[in-house]
């Protein structure tokens, strides 16, 4: 099965700033199907991203997605304070479909 | 909209077998893949497997031997049974759509814990 690692595991960010958050795969992941969820707290996860790079319905532009192969990336360009949360990348191009361990980004 | 809600006992004892129902409503259950999927008090996403609204499954390989998901679409409906249960399987489960690119709909969760 394919392993994803997020990295950082946690991010402190002050609202208004940049966030990069990292996936990586162990093997390459068939046509770039690579999704990112955003999870808060006593909620179910959100899609946000599919296919690496495409926007879900009503997801905000600040919100994107890029990377191929085994290196994936979500960027949110100026975080608001909704935005503070679980985020986990998911690849859905092999079976089982796995997840990643996931990125908290946190207030500074 | 389409929403989904998942039901069943929030006890179960070690051994016995974990059981859980997820309601679809607001749409039709007919070409979409549906799935449970678990999370373990704070850790990360587990998927367990999925069944085609025609009945075809596949399950992830870690529980194959333990679980079993059914449909029955005239009730809008499908089903997970988890067997011989441990501690281990102490979670939130959620049903959850899921299309060609990800999963679009989930159910809020249900927390299913595992003790005597």
């Amino acid at each position: 099965e394919i392993v994803l690692t997020q990295s950082p595991g946690t991010l402190s960010l002050s609202p208004g700033e940049r966030a990069t958050l990292s996936c990586r795969a162990s093997q390459s992941v068939s046509s770039n199907y690579l999704a990112w969820y955003q999870q808060k707290p006593g909620q179910a996860p959100r899609l946000l991203i599919y296919g690496a790079s495409s926007r879900a319905t009503g997801i905000p532009d600040r919100f994107s997605g890029s990377g191929s192969g085994t290196d994936f990336t979500l960027t949110i360009s100026r975080l608001e304070p909704e935005d503070f949360a679980v985020y986990y990348c998911q690849q859905y191009g092999s079976s089982p479909q796995t997840f990643g361990q996931g990125t908290k980004v946190e207030i500074k | 909209q389409v929403q989904l809600r998942e039901s069943g006992p929030g006890l179960v004892k070690p051994s016995e077998t974990l059981s859980l129902t997820c309601t679809v409503s607001g749409g039709s259950m007919n070409s979409f893949y549906w799935s449970w999927i678990r999370q373990p008090p704070g850790k990360g996403l587990e998927w367990i497997g999925y069944i085609y609204s025609t009945g075809s499954t596949n399950y992830n390989p870690s529980l194959k031997s333990r679980v079993t998901i059914s449909v029955d679409t005239s009730k809008n409906q499908f089903s997970l049974k988890l067997t011989s249960v441990t501690a281990a399987d102490t979670a939130v489960y959620y049903c959850a759509r899921e299309q060609n690119w990800g999963f679009d709909y989930w159910g809020q969760g249900t927390l299913v814990t595992v003790s005597s």
